[in-house]
């Protein structure tokens, strides 16, 4: 049951476009989420994160968008680099006030950004 | 410099024979977690730990065990009843579980296991 997906395996632009990365999930009591980014045989870095109570959170380049209504979010990246080039996941938080703070994983979108 | 450190990078280990992956953290968190990334499958949770002495199962517990007697240490052993522990194993931790506090976690650069 897989309940944090990334159905895209793999997203290609060019550089100077933006790239936009999605993200679907299916339990509702999942209130916080994040992006992190993940190079070969490394572990991820945290990216971005945005709260339930929010629809829109932006730092720098990145911006997430939430839709709880369709169970959704999207990491936009303006202009992509060709540094941004990794595997990016999708995480979802389960219930923050019952404090389990276990994350679960998408399966992960690789991301190429062709000079 | 804070964070959180795995060892050994590479680890091999004949088939039937049980393995300790490190996992230590300096950030002063409460939670400590164990991934584990197969191709296309993204990260599976296996353990967590929201306090000293106290872990439960994630998703993929079966073959593995933990232990956490410290804070700062969260090991993972891969037993021989681990079906197929070839995998890169990734271990996490982030700060107390607060409603008001970011709780993103934070990796280590993980363990690569092989099973010969």
């Amino acid at each position: 049951d897989q309940q944090v997906k990334q159905n895209s395996p793999s997203l290609s632009v060019q550089e100077g476009r933006i790239s936009i990365l999605n993200c679907d999930y299916t339990n509702s009591m999942f209130d916080y989420f994040l992006w992190y980014k993940k190079y070969p045989a490394e572990g991820p870095t945290f990216l971005i994160s945005i709260s339930s109570i929010k629809d829109k959170n932006e730092d720098g380049r990145f911006t997430v968008f939430l839709n709880k209504s369709a169970k959704h979010l999207s990491l936009h990246i303006v202009p992509s680099q060709p540094g941004d080039s990794a595997v990016y996941f999708c995480a979802a938080q389960r219930g923050r006030s019952s404090n389990t703070g276990k994350l679960i994983f998408g399966q992960g979108t690789t991301l190429q950004v062709k000079p | 410099d804070g964070g959180i450190t795995q060892s050994p990078k590479y680890l091999f280990r004949k088939e039937g024979q049980n393995v300790t992956l490190s996992c230590e953290q300096n950030l002063n968190h409460d939670a400590m977690y164990w991934y584990r990334q197969d191709p296309g499958q993204g990260l599976r949770l296996i353990y967590y730990s929201q306090i000293v002495n106290d872990f439960q199962k994630g998703d993929i517990a079966e073959g593995y065990s933990v232990s956490r007697e410290k804070k700062e240490s969260f090991p993972l052993t891969v037993t021989s009843a681990q079906k197929n522990p070839t995998a890169f194993y990734l271990c996490a931790s982030s700060a107390s579980l607060s409603p008001t506090m970011n709780t993103e976690a934070f990796f280590g650069q993980g363990t690569r296991l092989t099973v010969v």
